[in-house]
């Protein structure tokens, strides 16, 4: 059985700091992708990386992928309380193309 | 570019009851998902469309739970009974096509009381 293992569960800041949000597996996937959920709304797809080792930047975000393609990283820096949320990873492997889930990492960011 | 649209967005019941779920993708998406996200976890797919064809229903609780998309375009979701433990947001989702970006909508929050 596939799984990731999302940490931390929850994550309380205040604005400014800095954090990293850790999405691991013992499976080998074909792609990665970071996703926003806020209360009442369906997840938003931030990234996807694909390449062992890609890194990737968006505005004060950055993704990395790990070089055997089995975990990834997403850190932010200097957070906004706009960057409250729910951050979900999923990976998707080439047999069937659906997505694993992680379990969802609570960021909430004090002003 | 409307996104993928849900109804209702709430819905409490009590259990045994039976309850629907409508859901209508992207236009010009063929491929639709129905998950189930229960509090503190992530997503869980349900079933998989592929116009109005079943791709993957290997996880939906077939003595309660059954879907349909027959014109390919929108779909419902129905669970009858429902049980307290189906208590969760029901979220459906889009893609152009397999493999694609998916597209979620609000989804429904069920509560079975």
């Amino acid at each position: 059985t596939q799984l990731l293992e999302q940490s931390p569960q929850f994550l309380s800041i205040q604005e400014g700091e800095n954090l990293t949000v850790y999405c691991n597996s013992s499976s080998v996937f074909s792609s990665l992708q970071w996703y926003r959920q806020e209360p009442g709304e369906g997840p938003v797809l931030l990234v996807t990386v694909v390449t062992g080792g890609e890194v990737k930047k968006l505005k004060r975000l950055t993704f990395q992928f790990g070089d055997a393609r089995k975990d990834s990283s997403l850190h932010i820096t200097a957070a906004q309380p706009g960057d409250t949320g729910l951050y979900l990873c999923a990976g998707a492997t080439n047999s069937n193309y659906q997505l694993i889930w992680g379990a969802g990492t609570k960021l909430i960011i004090k002003p | 570019e409307a996104g993928v649209a849900q109804s209702p967005r709430y819905k409490i019941i009590e259990k045994r009851q039976s309850v629907a779920f409508w859901c209508n993708p992207i236009s010009g998406h063929a491929t639709l998902y129905w998950y189930q996200q229960i509090l503190g976890q992530g997503p869980k797919l349900l079933i998989q469309f592929q116009n109005n064809g079943v791709v993957d229903d290997s996880q939906l609780p077939k003595d309660r739970f059954s879907a349909e998309r027959l014109k390919g375009v929108d779909s419902t979701l129905k669970i009858q009974p429902a049980k307290l433990e189906d208590s969760a947001v029901y979220l459906c989702a889009s893609s152009f096509g397999i493999g694609d970006t998916q597209y979620f909508g609000p989804g429904t929050r069920l509560t079975v009381l």
